[in-house]
């Protein structure tokens, strides 16, 4: 099993809709989680850190499910400018910490 | 507020050649972190480098070096170029080897023929 584990899409998705990612992650004591956006040909930016009583910012929604290992990002009212590849990433515990990125889910919300 | 800086932005090397890539943080970070992104995949994490040290090493092999300067800049070395280290490397910077919140500089393209 992939440390971390997302939907590779593409979610092609009309203006104005709703749109959910999940990401799956294997090392139960993984302790901060993030969903960063990366534009075509642009480094990756962070959108919002996930909290484990959710959290909100505008239109975006992030959830963590730790019984679960998952966690998940919520769009609602999609943009043109919501197209890019979103990455969840999860900050892994113990003496090897580091960052470990899932491979991304790309959106396209079209016209 | 200078944000992360890396170059260069595109390099074209041949296999056996050796390439520097180098990276200077965001205004206030002292730490540096270096990924390796192939196209339609994640960033891969190669080192991160704090006071001037590698302090975590993901899993890339020993041809993959680096430094970090006493201003924490920093710079990644590949020896032996292979034609799978064809892609995006991408420098990260925080503060005092956070992992909270990384700032990311535009990458420099590698393409090894």
């Amino acid at each position: 099993r992939k440390e971390v584990e997302q939907d590779p899409g593409p979610f092609n998705v009309p203006e104005g809709a709703t749109v959910a990612f999940n990401c799956t992650y294997s090392n139960s004591a993984s302790q901060s989680f993030f969903w960063y956006r990366q534009d075509c040909r642009k480094e990756p930016k962070l959108l919002m850190s996930v909290y484990s009583s959710g959290n909100e910012d505008g239109r975006f929604t992030a959830q963590l499910n730790r019984a679960s290992q998952y966690i998940s990002l919520l769009i609602r009212d999609s943009k043109l400018s919501d197209s890019a590849t979103y990455l969840c990433v999860v900050n892994n515990a113990g003496n090897n910490r580091k960052l470990i990125w899932g491979l991304g889910t790309s959106l396209a919300v079209n016209p | 507020d200078a944000g992360v800086t890396q170059s260069p932005t595109h390099l074209i090397k041949t296999r056996g050649q050796q390439v520097t890539l180098r990276c200077s943080p965001k205004s206030g970070h002292d730490t540096v972190s270096w990924y390796q992104q192939a196209l339609g995949q994640g960033p891969q994490f190669i080192f991160q480098y704090y006071e001037e040290e590698e302090r975590q090493r993901g899993n890339f092999p020993d041809r993959f070096s680096g430094h970090q300067f006493p201003n924490y800049s920093s710079e990644l070395n590949v020896n032996a170029l292979l034609l799978g280290d064809s892609a995006l490397y991408l420098c990260a910077s925080s503060y005092r080897g956070g992992w909270n919140e990384q700032f990311f500089g535009p990458g420099t393209r590698l393409t090894v023929l």
